[in-house]
Formats: C-alpha cells, structure tokens, sequence
C-alpha cells in the first residue's frame, strides 16, 4: 500500500527565514498530495493541496513543489512568523482512492 | 452545519468499557473518514463511507472497532471492551464527494482515555 515518508521530524528557524519540509511517497498512482497544519489540540486544517497534473502550487507565503517522478513532494512557507509554529503533516492518497496516507509530521519552530 | 462536529470532546473510561464516539460531517458531504491520532503520531486511517456503506475497512484495528453512517449524514465508531491501547484522539473528516483529490476537513475530534 501506499507509505509516506516526512523530514524533517523537527524544523527550528528564526522569523523571517524560509522553511522547507520534504515528503516522499511510494504508489505512483497517487494524484492528491495535501498539506495540514495542526497547532497544539487543534484540528488538522489544511493549507494547500497539489494534483498530479500541476508541479508547483503557490498561496501567499506558502509553496509546494511535486515531483512526480521522482515520488517526492515539498513545502515551502517563506518569510516565516511566529504563528507559524506548529506540527505540519502531508498526506497522499491511498492505492484505493479512498483515504489519505499521512507522514509522521514536522514540528516547526519559528522563533522571533 | 459550519465544520465538522464531533462529540464528545473527551472522554474517559475504564478498560472493557464500550464506548461510541459521533461524527457530524459538513452538510452535503457524501463521503465521510474516522481517523486515530496517537499521541505525538500522525493520523492513521481507520474507515471511508460514500454515503451510507464503506467501501474502505481496511484501517480498523480489530473487531472490537466497528462505525456506521445513516441517512448518509452521521456517523458512529464503536470500541467495543476498550483497551489500554485505544487511548488516542479519534478524527472525523468529510468531502464533498468521495474517491481521491478531494479535499477532506476534519473535526476537532474526541480525545479518549482508557484508564
């Protein structure tokens, strides 16, 4: 079935800086990759989604990159505030087309 | 309604209780998801319903894990002789339409404890 891998676990950055979280997936049947934010005791809310027929998706700050061959995919949220931090997880659909296959998450700390 | 809803909030009982977590998804949704969240751990799936049948099991633990939808609008998990290890925050999402690219909101979830 389909695995996600996520990485960094932890992500520290000072405010301003850019931050980057890599994930890669192994069916290459998968055509949705979504990003969540989660804060702590919050729900996951998601914060920008990529098909398979595109291979960058911007929203403000917040970036993602896909890389269909090579089974990888990447946030990138530039110009990092506090409110920020949180744990960011990505996701890719599962063989079935049923549910979402999530990575570990990555904690990301921005610091002022 | 708004978002999801799912009740309760928190809920703590002993093991081998029976418990029965509820999920209200966003009005018009059709396809529903319960996902478990342990602590510091991502989400692992549990179950997918289109309307009122689930065509993806393949994510409940046991058989002591079972869920149901009716009137393809609410959904309930049941843990039937709860263990230790059911300990976690149980997630309800919902989408417009069921099978992949959709995007799924989720519920703030319940929060349960097996003492």
């Amino acid at each position: 079935g389909e695995n996600v891998e996520q990485h960094p676990s932890t992500l520290s950055v000072q405010e301003g800086d850019s931050a980057v979280i890599k994930c890669t997936y192994s069916d290459s049947a998968s055509n949705y990759f979504p990003w969540y934010k989660q804060e702590l005791g919050k729900r996951p809310q998601l914060i920008i989604d990529i098909r398979s027929n595109v291979g960058e998706k911007k929203d403000q700050r917040i970036a993602v990159t896909l890389n269909k061959t090579a089974k990888h995919f990447s946030l990138h949220i530039t110009e990092t505030q506090p409110e920020d931090s949180a744990v960011y997880f990505c996701a890719a659909v599962n063989q079935a087309g049923t549910a979402l296959i999530f990575g570990k998450g990555t904690t990301l700390s921005v610091s002022s | 309604g708004a978002g999801v809803s799912q009740s309760p909030s928190n809920k703590v009982t002993e093991k081998g209780k029976d418990v029965e977590l509820r999920c209200d998804p966003i009005s018009g949704h059709t396809a529903l998801y319960w996902y478990r969240q342990s602590l510091g751990q991502g989400l692992e799936f549990l179950i997918y319903f289109q309307g009122n049948s689930a065509p993806d099991k393949s994510g409940l633990p046991s058989d002591r894990f079972s869920a149901e939808r009716t009137g393809g609008s609410v959904s309930t998990l049941t843990i039937q002789r709860t263990q230790q290890e059911d300990s976690a925050v149980y997630l309800c999402a919902s989408s417009s339409q069921g099978g992949n690219n959709q995007p799924q909101h989720f519920g703030d979830g319940t929060r349960l404890s097996i003492l």
